[in-house]
Order: C-alpha cells, then sequence, then structure tokens
C-alpha cells in the first residue's frame, strides 16, 4: 500500500531549529520530497532526495532519509518567521504511474 | 505572470449547479493534474493526464469529470456540485517522474458550495 504519515502540527521558538517527521510506507519510492504551502498559495518544491541518498543538505535545511525504517525528516536552522507555513511529505516512484502521494502535511507555527 | 494559471480563484454557488474550475500552464508540460486540499487531509488527486489522448482518474474522482482541451489547457467540472465539494483544487503541471518529478502547482481555486 502507498501512505505518507506525517504529524499536522508543530510549534518552534524563532531561532530554534525545527524538526518535521515523515514516515512511508512503499519502500520501493525513488524520490522522497519536500513541499512547502505559505498561506493563500500553492505548494512550492522546497528539496528532495533521492532514495539513493542519506542526507542532503541546502543552506538551512537538511533532509534525513532512513530507508531502513522509512522515516524521513527535514530540519531547518535557525527558524524564522517566514518558515511558517505547511510542509507536505511526498514520495514517487519512478516507473508507477506518474503519481506523488502527499502527506497530510504539518503546519510550522513559530513562536516569538 | 504565472506559469500555471486557474481560474477562477474564489466562487460560491449553491448545490445542483455545474462548475468549471480552468488551468492553463505554459511550462509546456505534459501532465497536468487536479487535487483537491482540504484541512487535516492533505492534498488528494482527483484526476491527471499525461498528454491531451490520456486521462487518468485519481483516488476521489466520483462526482468530477475532465476535459484536456490542448496541452497547455486541463478543466475540471463538478456537474452537480454538493457541499461535500467545498475545499481548495490545485492544478499542477510536471515533466514527468524521469526528472525528479517535480510538481509546478497553480495558486488554487476556492469553491464553497452552499
Amino acid at each position: 500500500g502507498e501512505d505518507v504519515e506525517q504529524s499536522l502540527f508543530l510549534s518552534v521558538r524563532e531561532g530554534d531549529s525545527s524538526v518535521i517527521n515523515c514516515t512511508y510506507t512503499d519502500s520501493s519510492s525513488t524520490y522522497l520530497y519536500w513541499y512547502k504551502q505559505e498561506p493563500g498559495a500553492g505548494l512550492q518544491l522546497l528539496t528532495y532526495i533521492f532514495s539513493n541518498m542519506d542526507m542532503k543538505q541546502d543552506q538551512r535545511l537538511t533532509v534525513l532519509l532512513n530507508k531502513k525504517d522509512k522515516h524521513l525528516s527535514l530540519r531547518i536552522a535557525d527558524t524564522q518567521t517566514g518558515d511558517s507555513a505547511i510542509y507536505f511529505c511526498a514520495e514517487s516512484k519512478v516507473n508507477r504511474d506518474d503519481k506523488i502521494i502527499f502527506g497530510k502535511g504539518t503546519r510550522l507555527h513559530i513562536l516569538p | 505572470d504565472a506559469d500555471v494559471t486557474q481560474t477562477p480563484r474564489n466562487r460560491i454557488t449553491k448545490t445542483g449547479k455545474r462548475i468549471m474550475l480552468e488551468c492553463s500552464q505554459t511550462k509546456g508540460h505534459d501532465r497536468m493534474y487536479w487535487y483537491r486540499q482540504d484541512p487535516g487531509l492533505g492534498l488528494r488527486l482527483i484526476y491527471y493526464s499525461f498528454d491531451v489522448k490520456d486521462i487518468n482518474k485519481g483516488e476521489i474522482s466520483d462526482g468530477y469529470s475532465v476535459s484536456r482541451q490542448a496541452q497547455a489547457k486541463f478543466s475540471l467540472s463538478l456537474e452537480s456540485a454538493i457541499p461535500n465539494q467545498t475545499a481548495l483544487y490545485f492544478c499542477a503541471t510536471s515533466k514527468g517522474l524521469g526528472n525528479t518529478g517535480e510538481l509546478f502547482f497553480g495558486e488554487g481555486s476556492r469553491l464553497t458550495v452552499l
């Protein structure tokens, strides 16, 4: 089956690190993604990781992939008010019909 | 100008009315999708199209139909709207999974069915 699970809410103090977690069930996933949705906007790809990688870093963002546990995380260092958004974990598999399966999204709330 | 444009952005209608949501794109992508977003339920796929002649049902296609009028245009219709179709609807495009599969989203169409 195909399922992507993530918690619905996370509150973090400004300046701290945010860690958003996700679990997925399809061990043959090819790409795993983090999308960001700001208020009143559509989703935008934040970062992605190929399934043969363990980690990917891009400025304040660090993605960790644990294939054994089917666990994906997104760490945002030095969280800013502009990071307030809904973050969606998603997975896809090459050679499957072109569907990307999304989690329900984690709403990140920044405390002053 | 946005690469993926949805119209209307907001619509209020009554039960039983026919509604069409339109999507156009300038990205030159073959693949187009319609999703709906509900609070706490995330994004659910309604229909997707790989090219003008190829249309596929997603996980929640009942009550919806689509038309791929051209490579750049993909419209979603609700033949007889009902209140539980009140949601935020997103159109998206992609090059395909061979290119990381990134989806490019429109800004959404908020539909309220009274």
